[in-house]
């Protein structure tokens, strides 16, 4: 069983529409983030959640939104896309970073967005 | 201003031997430092370190941790070629009371038959 998964896994699109990428995990995480790898291979956080609540949001274009409907759950939505957002984006969960306790994190599989 | 900078940034080794990768760092309010191995597609976990000079293990793989000097090394022994990858550092920063993960740029191995 995949423990984290990704839809679609590639996504080709013109500049200005609008896309969502699902994330879900089976791990029973409480934690899930999204990042972005750009083309020199920096992974770069965007988002955190935990429990449905955003913890972590970085200085991110607000045509980037997410939603967790449960903890289970993490999608993004971009809006207005820009060639400039062609990048893998991966969904990643942990057990949770709260107080003293940090668990490592595990990512999914990338989904590869390509804006044309 | 937080960096954590790896090297080098690539090498190519011959099968057998030995790989030492670097990942030193400067951060605010540093919780642990994780290692990734990433080839194709999702970086795997291979070792989190919080504690200076307690040497993790696993197979061929081990790394170390100085928090006194800032840095961390990944040591690969008896190299194959399955262990070609871009190995990712990254350093988890608190903030209030949670973590953020901040990754290096990566070092990419690559290991010739």
């Amino acid at each position: 069983d995949t423990a984290v998964s990704q839809t679609p896994k590639y996504l080709v699109t013109q500049m200005g529409n609008d896309k969502s990428i699902k994330c879900e995990q089976n791990l029973g995480h409480d934690t899930m983030y999204w990042y972005k790898q750009d083309s020199k291979k920096f992974l770069k956080i965007m988002f955190s959640y935990n429990n449905k609540e955003l913890i972590i949001n970085e200085t991110v274009p607000n045509r980037f939104s997410p939603k967790s409907p449960d903890k289970a759950h993490l999608n993004l939505h971009i809006n207005s896309l820009e060639l400039g957002d062609s990048a893998v984006y991966f969904c990643a969960s942990s057990q949770g970073s709260q107080g003293f306790l940090t668990y490592e994190q595990y990512f999914g599989p990338g989904t590869r967005l390509t804006v044309t | 201003e937080d960096k954590v900078v790896q090297s080098p940034l690539s090498l190519v080794v011959h099968e057998g031997d030995t790989v030492t990768l670097n990942c030193s760092y400067e951060v605010t309010n540093f919780r642990s430092l994780l290692w990734y191995k990433q080839e194709k597609k999702a970086p795997t976990f291979l070792f989190m370190l919080t504690s200076s000079g307690i040497e993790k293990k696993s197979g061929r793989l081990s790394s170390i941790l100085d928090k006194k000097e800032l840095f961390s090394i990944l040591n690969i022994t008896a190299t194959q070629t399955g262990d070609s990858a871009v190995y990712l550092c990254a350093v988890e920063r608190r903030i209030e009371s949670w973590g953020k993960l901040q990754f290096g740029a990566g070092t990419q191995v690559v290991v010739t038959p």
